[in-house]
């Protein structure tokens, strides 16, 4: 069956513009996850679903990201008055349940966002 | 709050032969599950093998095992007969009773031929 996919797959934004990011989990996955991988780094987490709630938004570095699920499905992340240290590989998961995680996370392909 | 560390930022293997990855984590819970995960020049992450921290048996996959010594908070991935298609980054992942995952920051492993 089709995975985990994002879009857009690239995206080159001026500093101060507003961007948004897509996920579309994996059909009849309830939880939904966002990380984000800087250069070198390792994942961060940013939020995460439980069908349309979040119960978790503590890893979102700023009052300028922010982030729906409607439908129990679809996610986008949305980052307001980009600045050049948004720049990241943004990273979308999804599993079969949520709240702890022995349930396997499968990822997205990603989505590189570079702030000029 | 939990960290997962990962102490080697670049391992070298020659093909068909063995290497190990090395990962430390710290928590005070006693429930929770370790992760590897790979992740090629695609991006695309892939889940290479799991462990419970319950079991005692260490977790394996076909050319991937695992040496989790719960006391000593580590959790070591070995790769057998290393191929070509191993080169990545890997990382060791925490996941506890918050859901997501904790992530350390990778081993690139390259493989030569």
């Amino acid at each position: 069956g089709a995975g985990v996919s994002q879009s857009p797959s690239n995206k080159v934004t001026e500093k101060g513009k507003d961007v948004e990011l897509r996920c579309d989990p994996i059909s009849g996955h309830t939880a939904l996850y966002w990380y984000r991988q800087s250069l070198g780094q390792g994942l961060e987490f940013l939020i995460y679903f439980q069908g349309n709630s979040a119960p978790d938004k503590s890893g979102l570095p700023s009052d300028r990201f922010s982030a729906e699920r409607t439908g129990g499905s679809v996610s986008t992340l949305t980052i307001q008055r980009t600045q050049q240290e948004d720049s990241a590989v943004y990273l979308c998961a999804s599993s079969h349940g949520g709240g702890f995680s022995s349930y396997e996370q499968y990822f997205g392909p990603g989505t590189r966002l570079t702030v000029t | 709050a939990q960290t997962v560390t990962q102490s080697q930022p670049e391992m070298s293997v020659q093909e068909a032969e063995t290497v190990t990855l090395s990962c430390t984590y710290d928590t005070s819970e006693s429930d929770y599950y370790l992760f590897w995960y790979k992740q090629p020049p695609s991006r695309q992450m892939i889940l290479v093998i799991r462990q419970e921290a319950y079991k005692q048996q260490n977790a394996t996959e076909n050319r991937f095992s695992v040496n989790f010594q719960k006391a000593a908070k580590s959790f070591s991935l070995k790769i057998s007969d290393s191929q070509l298609g191993d080169a990545a980054m890997y990382f060791c992942a925490y996941g506890g009773s918050q859901g997501n995952l904790i992530f350390g920051k990778g081993t690139k492993l390259s493989v030569k031929p």
